[in-house]
């Protein structure tokens, strides 16, 4: 998977709790994204970095916040997870030619 | 706004047998238009990719077609193979907006 790894592969947590999610690449890429997959939703981006610190909203955006201190990590958090965020989480990468994504191998997430 | 619409949503195909997956788009800026393919338990990953200045791509079984004035291209698998049975994304990318758009996915299904 690119040298991308997600931690954990799955989590199952109760509504209300945090959660963070951590995605760490050995490729020295500077563009990093989370996306949340869904059944008959494809996939969505929540967000996106650009570089250390440097991070934007995607479509999805509400509820998760993220964070990136360094180029390898990537964090996402959910302050108060909910049912609705029930979902495989994958990180992506890529580097200057943005036309093309290298994917973890995902985390599942189950909120009960 | 659904920039991107991928059809169908799923597919069953027998062995020997031509896979299509088509994806149409609204967004005249998208200049790259990739497929990526997605195994369960996996991320997705690119499978092939074609510029708009060329209608057809070929890298062994698979085929990109594509048709600039009907704003769409397609996925062909020659031979289909269970070993191809996965989802499959169309991720049209436009490199004036930096941004890559995912389509809904395609579950093919080859059986025996």
């Amino acid at each position: 998977d690119a040298g991308i790894t997600q931690s954990p592969r799955h989590k199952v947590t109760e509504t209300g709790t945090p959660v963070t999610l951590r995605c760490h690449q050995t490729e020295n890429h500077r563009y990093m994204y989370w996306y949340r997959q869904d059944p008959g939703h494809g996939l969505r981006l929540i967000h996106y970095s650009y570089g250390v610190k440097d991070t934007d909203k995607g479509e999805v955006s509400d509820g998760y916040s993220v964070s990136r201190s360094k180029t390898e990590d990537f964090l996402l958090t959910l302050e108060s997870a909910t049912s609705s965020q029930t979902s495989v989480y994958f990180c992506a990468i890529s580097g200057d030619k943005k036309n093309i994504q290298y994917f973890g191998a995902g985390t599942r997430l189950s909120v009960l | 706004q659904q920039q991107v619409k991928q059809s169908p949503q799923s597919l069953i195909v027998q062995k020997g047998g031509i896979s299509i997956i088509n994806c149409a788009y609204e967004n005249t800026a998208f200049d790259y238009f990739p497929w990526y393919q997605q195994f369960p338990g996996k991320g997705p990953a690119l499978l092939i990719a074609i510029r708009p200045d060329v209608s057809e791509k070929k890298e062994g079984r698979f085929t990109i077609s594509f048709n600039k004035s009907a704003k769409q291209f397609s996925l062909h698998i020659m031979d289909s193979q269970p070993g191809d049975s996965a989802t499959y994304f169309c991720a049209p990318y436009s490199g004036g907006y930096q941004k890559v758009t995912f389509g809904t996915g395609t579950k093919l299904q080859v059986i025996p």
